[in-house]
């Protein structure tokens, strides 16, 4: 079973617009994690926020943590063309031995 | 090296055949993962090996039989696949508390 939602399950922009993205889930968790996966290969990691933290940034990418609403929002600032890729949040569970789990992605395209 | 390497990158395979996909990585991390990813869907977790040992298998069909050689390797060994296998498989490795590190993984179409 999917751990999260994100919203929206599709998001097209123009090149320099900004690009946000959220994600809900559903248990406690120690960190969230956003990755990009371009064309169906495999997933890059962006960026970890933990728990107790509420903002990250990483250069045009700013993550933000709610723990009260079980949510995350990724912000790109600035969009690109090869920006385009799928995003997915996701957070570790612990059953006996830890284990990342996505939520359902965001397919972001930037148009020229 | 920071890379999960995945090989092959893409196989076809009968639905009678044996194959098995291969996994490295030597980043020392001791947890390592198989997903299987469908189009337009997030990747799902199939097994979990931490400290060489099975530690989670999320109930996946025993036509795919994992296996942990070593901490550096990681092999899914595939027997008598069904259609509805056909996906794209990424293999991951981790440490405790951190990202996760995937390969580029392996595009299998079973016919």
């Amino acid at each position: 079973s999917q751990q999260g939602e994100e919203d929206p399950q599709a998001l097209s922009i123009q090149e320099g617009e900004n690009a946000t993205m959220n994600c809900s889930y559903k248990t406690s968790i120690n960190n969230l994690q956003w990755y990009r996966q371009n064309s169906g290969r495999g997933l890059v990691h962006l960026i970890l926020i933990r728990s107790n933290e509420r903002e990250k940034h990483s250069g045009r990418l700013r993550v933000t943590l709610d723990t009260s609403k079980k949510s995350s929002s990724l912000l790109i600032t600035a969009s690109r063309a090869a920006d385009t890729a799928s995003y997915f949040c996701a957070t570790v569970i612990i059953q006996g031995a830890q284990k990342l789990v996505f939520g359902q992605g965001t397919r972001l395209t930037i148009n020229p | 090296d920071t890379e999960v390497t995945q090989t092959p990158k893409h196989l076809v395979m009968g639905m009678t055949n044996k194959k098995s996909l291969k996994c490295e990585q030597h980043m020392g991390h001791r947890a390592m993962y198989w997903y299987k990813q469908k189009a337009k869907k997030p990747p799902e977790l199939m097994f979990v090996y931490s400290y060489e040992k099975l530690s989670i298998n999320e109930s996946v069909p025993s036509r795919f039989s994992p296996e942990c050689p070593n901490s550096s390797l990681l092999n899914l060994h595939l027997h008598a696949l069904q259609p509805e296998d056909s996906a794209l498989y990424l293999c991951a490795s981790s440490q405790e508390g951190y990202s996760y590190t995937f390969g580029s993984g392996t595009r299998l179409t079973v016919v």
